[in-house]
């Protein structure tokens, strides 16, 4: 059973670019949540969605950035029109469903802002 | 809100000695989860435990063990005999388990760098 995974591993866009992660979660998993880790900090949960749906977005940046998790596919999150304090870690983890607690992660994505 | 601190930003020990990581956390809920994971210098994150607010009982694996006081909101983690292999950031984390079961975000403290020398 593979793990989360997640790609690009790292991503390098220039200011201004836009930026794609993705996040394939477990086999079975309908729920995934997106945390990001800023350089010597500690992960800050971004958003929550089930398939199809944003159920919790409170710690996404009002703009520019922006989540899915359509019904078929990965789980995309999407910052448009990058800037270098966008340059973090990227994690994603996914849980089977609503009365799971236990959420594994993938091995994040390293985007670097020039 | 819910809070974790891990006060110790950074330890450093030599091989074999035993290490004691802190964390406290704040939650206004009964029912929480508080869990450890471990970055190494790769940056994955690696699962150490789970723990439910109900279960106080200490537990130990191996060379880890962690120490859950509910009465003073601590949920510390021991290294004992620490290895070289150990030398990691560690994160303690908090999920409050919400009445409509749309959220079990996790908290993550701070981390604490441990670096363990040969």
């Amino acid at each position: 059973n593979a793990g989360v995974m997640q790609n690009p591993r790292h991503l390098v866009r220039r200011r201004g670019q836009e930026a794609r992660l993705r996040c394939s979660p477990m086999k079975g998993h309908s729920h995934v949540y997106w945390y990001r880790q800023l350089p010597e900090e500690g992960l800050k949960f971004m958003v929550y969605l089930q398939k199809e749906n944003i159920i919790d977005e409170s710690g996404m940046p009002k703009e520019r950035f922006s989540a899915e998790f359509p019904k078929e596919g990965p789980s995309i999150l999407r910052i448009q029109q990058v800037v270098r304090g966008d340059s973090a870690a990227y994690f994603c983890a996914s849980k089977p469903g609503q009365g799971y607690n236990e959420q594994y992660f993938g091995p994040g994505t390293r985007l670097t802002v020039t | 809100a819910q809070k974790v601190t891990q006060a110790q930003t950074e330890i450093s020990v030599v091989e074999k000695e035993d290490v004691t990581l802190d964390c406290v956390y704040e939650t206004r809920d009964t029912t929480y989860y508080l869990f450890w994971y471990k970055q190494p210098p790769s940056g994955e994150l690696v699962f150490l435990i789970r723990r439910n607010s109900f279960d106080e009982q200490n537990e130990i694996s191996g060379r880890y063990s962690w120490n859950f006081q509910k009465s003073t909101s601590s949920f510390n983690f021991t290294i004992t005999a620490s290895q070289v292999v150990d030398s990691a950031v560690y994160f303690c984390a908090l999920s409050e388990v919400l009445i409509k079961a749309a959220g079990n975000k996790l908290t993550f403290g701070g981390g604490t760098r441990v670096l363990v020398k040969p």
